[in-house]
């Protein structure tokens, strides 16, 4: 079946652009989440959702990050006015309630 | 969730069982221990977890000692497609109310050769 997947798989933005990460979920999977991951590092939490109620998002750098899941199934993560240490690879996640995570193939922002 | 210390790096040769260690000496007694891969330019993939038995799928076995301070993912028969970074997690179990993200570290890069 299809897995999680993840659009673009590649962005190059400017410094001080918007972006907007997209994720679809494997249907049915309740929990979403993002994290990002730097070059040689571990991924890192940054929101989790619970159908379209955001119920964590205490791993969000700042206020320029937002992420939506309005209806309970496919999710964005925007970055307003990027930096460039905002350059990392976004990786999005399902599961069905607390079960193990599934993961996307990443989004490898580039901010120049 | 508790930290967990991994080595940094590990060969293993092709057809030869990889046996990728984890110290985890915090741990409380309602956390898992889970595994997850990361190849090349992929999204991480689930393992294996367990509590305090030993536990085997189709992938992996995962041996946890009995005072659950260390645990070891074991891969029988590694191949070329098993090179990956390995990363061992502690967390709490969400059936039992726990927060439900994963915290990873740096792993283990796992590189078989032949």
């Amino acid at each position: 079946g299809a897995g999680v997947s993840q659009s673009p798989r590649y962005k190059v933005a400017k410094r001080g652009q918007d972006v907007a990460l997209r994720c679809d979920p494997i249907s049915g999977h309740v929990s979403l989440f993002w994290y990002q991951q730097a070059l040689g590092q571990g991924p890192e939490f940054l929101t989790y959702f619970q159908n379209e109620a955001q119920l964590d998002k205490s791993g969000l750098p700042s206020d320029r990050f937002f992420a939506e899941r309005p209806e309970g199934s496919v999710s964005t993560l925007k970055i307003q006015r990027t930096q460039q240490e905002d350059s990392a690879v976004y990786l999005c996640a399902s599961s069905l309630a607390g079960l193990e995570q599934f993961f996307g193939p990443g989004t490898r922002l580039t901010v120049l | 969730d508790a930290k967990t210390t991994q080595p940094t790096s590990m060969d293993c040769a092709e057809g030869r069982a990889a046996n990728l260690p984890c110290n985890h000496s915090t741990i409380s007694g309602n956390e898992y221990v889970y595994w997850y891969r990361q190849i090349h330019s992929q999204g991480p993939q689930y393992i294996i977890h367990g509590l305090k038995n030993n536990e085997t799928n189709e992938m992996a076995s995962l041996i946890i000692t009995e005072d659950r301070k260390s645990s070891t993912l074991i891969l029988p028969h590694a191949t070329l497609r098993d090179t990956a970074v390995y990363y061992c997690i502690v967390r709490v179990s969400i059936l039992t109310g726990g927060g439900n993200k994963l915290t990873f570290g740096t792993g283990t890069q796992l590189k078989v050769e032949l």
